[in-house]
């Protein structure tokens, strides 16, 4: 199994750009997350979803949107870049509440 | 809400002395405990948990977590630290009612050396 494949894996935005962050899991799992870390910050929660439809703001969602129309994606959309984004971006999966998340690579990017 | 704090920014021991990295929780209802490492330019990688039951918690690479209800920490531990452990370590947690929101801790650098 690929298990959480986030793409890209880098990639640099001017500010006032768009992206889009892929996240795609094959485990069937019902709950992600994208999750920001910055230097000596910890991981911060942007947005989680419970299902598909389903969507939730974490501790810092602004500047962000998500969607869930499937069980296996949920990209995170940046419309309108800002240096403060600047930051390293992961995904994660769990089945449930009680089991452990699986975390992608990250997606390190960088607005200039 | 529910807030995780790692009150050590970095901990430094020497190979073979054992390892405690500390880890104090906030949450509603009963906690889901969790304990994560990562190493350089990589993702998260799942050491242990604790859900229910005993309070000693074994987990990957000779880790263990020690749940205590009272002071609301989930320590981790290792009897013999090896400088391969040398990583950082977030400690994360889940409210029995907010079990789809993982909250995690700002992380602790160890620093293992010869």
């Amino acid at each position: 199994n690929a298990g959480v494949t986030q793409t890209p894996k880098f990639r640099i935005l001017k500010i006032g750009q768009s992206m889009t962050l892929q996240c795609t899991q094959d485990m069937n799992h019902n709950y992600m997350y994208w999750y920001r870390q910055d230097p000596g910050m910890g991981l911060k929660l942007i947005y989680y979803s419970v299902g598909a439809g389903i969507t939730d703001k974490g501790e810092v969602p602004n500047g962000y949107n998500v969607s869930r129309s499937t069980t296996e994606d949920f990209p995170l959309r940046l419309e309108l870049a800002a240096p403060s984004q600047t930051s390293v971006y992961f995904c994660a999966s769990s089945y449930s509440g009680q089991v452990e998340a699986f975390f992608g690579q990250g997606t390190r990017l960088t607005v200039v | 809400a529910q807030s995780v704090a790692q009150p050590e920014d970095q901990v430094n021991v020497a190979e073979g002395n054992p390892l405690t990295v500390k880890c104090t929780y906030s949450v509603s209802g009963n906690p889901y405990l969790f304990w994560y490492v990562q190493y350089p330019n990589r993702g998260l990688q799942f050491l242990l948990k604790y859900i229910t039951g005993d309070n000693l918690v074994k987990g990957s690479y000779g880790f263990e977590a020690e749940f205590n209800k009272s002071q609301t920490s989930f320590h981790l531990k290792k009897p013999s630290a090896l400088v391969s452990d040398s990583a950082l370590y977030f400690c994360a947690v889940r409210g029995s009612r907010t079990a789809s929101k993982l909250t995690f801790g700002t992380g602790t650098r160890l620093q293992v050396t010869l």
